[in-house]
């Protein structure tokens, strides 16, 4: 099993332009996360999906975020525009089953904004 | 929301045991308590969870008191690359939301 595959690895851009960053889960997995984590803030929660649906996503900063999952095995986190304090680690995390099963987090996506 | 409380760091001598303490007084009864752990520059890693019974697994044991306040992971002997940050977690609501709080620096020396 290859894990959560997360694209780009790292990703430098300038302010004002999209970005989006891109996630497969697990196959099989039926709940996604994403998240953000900086020195500040540490990690945060940005969007939960649930059987491609999204169900929580009141840790998205604001509407220049938006999240996507048209399918199973595919999800896209979208910044547009991008400003310099949105420089973080985005991970992606997959998980199976029943809410007190484990996540399974991908690499991270380095992004910084110029 | 239960939330918890570690200390920032600490360090642990090579293939000695690690006890990672952490209080989660207000925690109800049906939240689990988590470990994940965060190695520099990689994306958490789970480790373990737990109701109220003690449980263990091939990479460490969590020991939960008689009225789930606190919590110990227990590292048996700790390796260099057992060095990383470790969340301590309790489930946040129904659908399983975790919130990492700033965790544990662990440094293992030789």
């Amino acid at each position: 099993d290859a894990g959560v595959i997360q694209s780009p690895r790292h990703e430098v851009t300038e302010m004002g332009q999209e970005v989006t960053l891109r996630c497969k889960p697990i196959s099989g997995h039926n709940s996604l996360f994403w998240y953000r984590q900086t020195m500040m803030r540490g990690l945060e929660l940005l969007i939960y999906f649930n059987n491609n649906v999204p169900i929580d996503d009141s840790g998205m900063p604001e509407d220049r975020f938006s999240a996507k999952m048209p399918n199973a095995s595919f999800s896209t986190l979208k910044i547009q525009p991008s400003e310099p304090r949105d420089s973080a680690v985005y991970f992606c995390a997959s998980r199976p089953g029943a809410a007190h099963n484990e996540q399974f987090f991908g690499p991270g996506t380095r992004l910084t904004v110029l | 929301d239960a939330k918890t409380t570690q200390p920032p760091s600490m360090d642990c001598a090579e293939g000695r045991a690690a006890n990672l303490p952490c209080n989660h007084s207000t925690i109800s009864g049906n939240e689990y308590v988590y470990w994940y752990r965060q190695i520099h520059s990689q994306g958490p890693q789970y480790i373990i969870h737990g109701l109220k019974n003690n449980e263990t697994n091939e990479m460490a044991s969590l020991i939960i008191t008689e009225d789930r306040k606190s919590s110990t992971l227990i590292l048996p002997h700790a390796t260099l690359r057992d060095t990383a940050v470790y969340y301590c977690i309790v489930r946040v609501n129904s659908w399983g939301k975790l919130q990492f709080g700033a965790g544990t620096q662990v440094v293992v020396t030789p």
